[in-house]
């Protein structure tokens, strides 16, 4: 039974314009939310976060948003740039255990 | 700084075999994990450790030991390798007791069983 869920397996945007991947959950009991970017061969980095108990945080390019009646948070890059090219991965908490990690979206930015 | 260092980077088993997946962090964290991503997948909790001497079980323990015998390491044990544990193990670590949830992650150990 998957908590975190990722429905889109990948994503294809232009240079420049928004990039807009979606997450949704099933468990009301998590505290924390997180995106992470991997790259091929190396780990998974952190990008941004956001605490269940506010519905929007800002860094930078990067925009997470999220809507708890809809149990959805989605994560806004804009403008996109090649760099962004990766696999993104949502992530949630609510406990020592760690975290509990969606199956991913691969992120192609085109020329 | 190193961060979260995994060795090796690649291993080959036979069917049967053990091995020790290394994990060793340079940053004092009490909080250590291990993870395994497969194909297409999300990454999965094997174990995690919450500080020296003290692990327990994450959602996929089974065919693997881990021990904590200092802050540093965090080592992980297959015993008896089996074509299922491909995969790509990542160990990770956290600070303090606040869970926000960012974690620190090594490069992986991308381990193929045949």
């Amino acid at each position: 039974d998957q908590q975190v869920k990722q429905n889109s397996p990948s994503l294809s945007v232009q240079e420049g314009r928004i990039s807009i991947l979606n997450c949704d959950y099933t468990n009301s009991m998590f505290d924390y939310f997180l995106w992470y970017k991997k790259y091929p061969a190396e780990g998974p980095t952190f990008l941004i976060s956001i605490s269940s108990i506010k519905d929007k945080n800002e860094d930078g390019r990067f925009t997470v948003f999220l809507n708890k009646s809809a149990k959805h948070l989605s994560l806004h890059i804009v403008p996109s740039q090649p760099g962004d090219s990766a696999v993104y991965f949502c992530a949630a908490t609510g406990g020592a255990d760690g975290l509990t990690f969606g199956k991913g979206t691969h992120l192609i930015i085109q020329p | 700084n190193a961060g979260v260092t995994q060795t090796p980077k690649f291993r080959i088993l036979k069917i049967g075999q053990s091995m020790t997946l290394q994990c060793t962090q340079d940053m004092n964290h009490n909080y250590m994990y291990w993870y395994r991503q497969d194909p297409g997948m999300g990454l999965k909790l094997i174990y995690y450790s919450v500080g020296a001497g003290i692990t327990d079980k994450g959602e996929v323990p089974n065919g693997y030991n881990v021990s904590r015998s200092t802050t540093e390491d965090f080592p992980l044990r297959l015993e008896l390798a089996a074509p299922s544990q491909t995969s790509v193990y990542f160990c990770a670590s956290r600070p303090g007791q606040l869970n926000t949830g960012e974690l620190f992650f090594g490069e992986g150990s991308r381990l193929t069983v045949l």
